[in-house]
């Protein structure tokens, strides 16, 4: 059974980075791309980026100049680094695996306040 | 990027209804669907992927069809733990999309 355990700073300051990590307890870790999604009341739910054990990334056009995702495979850990946040950076963000999404992590509510 | 349409956003029904939920999509993504259920504060829960494969422990009241731009996701009789907001979303090609979801509200 795997399961997902994400875990970040959940309150930000305009301009600061927000950095999340998203452990993989269970299952094969070499098999998939590892994803991060958001879900906002105003745009509902976002895809992220992923990447796999090598390293290989794709990310969504709209954040790609200020995302950066990183994996740790000794560790079976992924994480997410966005830059430069604002208000519409506000959202639950979750992890999960492969590209039909499963499982998820818990979710992390990130709040950019100043 | 590949914009997922849902209908209704809303949706009353009582227990025992057939209800169906239509997924469009802008552009075809042969059978790369997945179908999710969230609850409040919870995640979404993959229900059925590929279109119509029914994952693991899904009740056999819910069921999926369609290919190329249109979709359906059909539970053939409600229940209680059924009412819920569902999301469709394709993975056909990045950037991964999903729908604006469908709350499925009790009569």
């Amino acid at each position: 059974q795997v399961q997902l355990q994400q875990w970040g700073a959940g309150l930000l300051k305009p301009s600061e980075t927000l950095s999340l990590t998203c452990a993989v307890y269970g299952g094969s870790f070499s098999t998939y791309y590892w994803t991060w999604i958001r879900q906002s009341p105003g745009k509902g739910l976002e895809w992220i980026g992923e990447i796999n054990q090598s390293g290989n990334t794709n990310y969504n056009p709209s954040l790609k100049s200020r995302l950066t995702i990183s994996v740790d495979t000794s560790k079976t850990q992924f994480s997410l680094k966005l830059t430069s946040v604002t208000a519409a950076d506000t959202a639950v963000y979750y992890c999960a695996r492969g590209r039909r999404f499963d499982p998820w992590g818990q979710g992390t509510l990130v709040v950019v306040s100043s | 990027d590949n914009q997922m349409t849902q209908s209704p956003s809303t949706l009353s029904a009582s227990i025992g209804d057939r209800v169906t939920i239509t997924c469009r999509a802008s552009q075809s993504i042969s059978t790369w669907l997945a179908w999710y259920q969230q609850k409040p504060g919870k995640a979404p829960k993959l229900l059925i992927s590929k279109a119509s494969n029914l994952e693991s422990g899904v009740p056999s009241r819910f069921s999926g069809s369609g290919s190329g731009t249109e979709f359906t996701l059909t539970i053939s009789s409600l229940q209680p733990d059924d009412f819920a907001t569902y999301y469709c979303q394709q993975y056909n090609s990045g950037p991964y999309t999903f729908g604006q979801g469908t709350k499925l509200e009790i009569k």
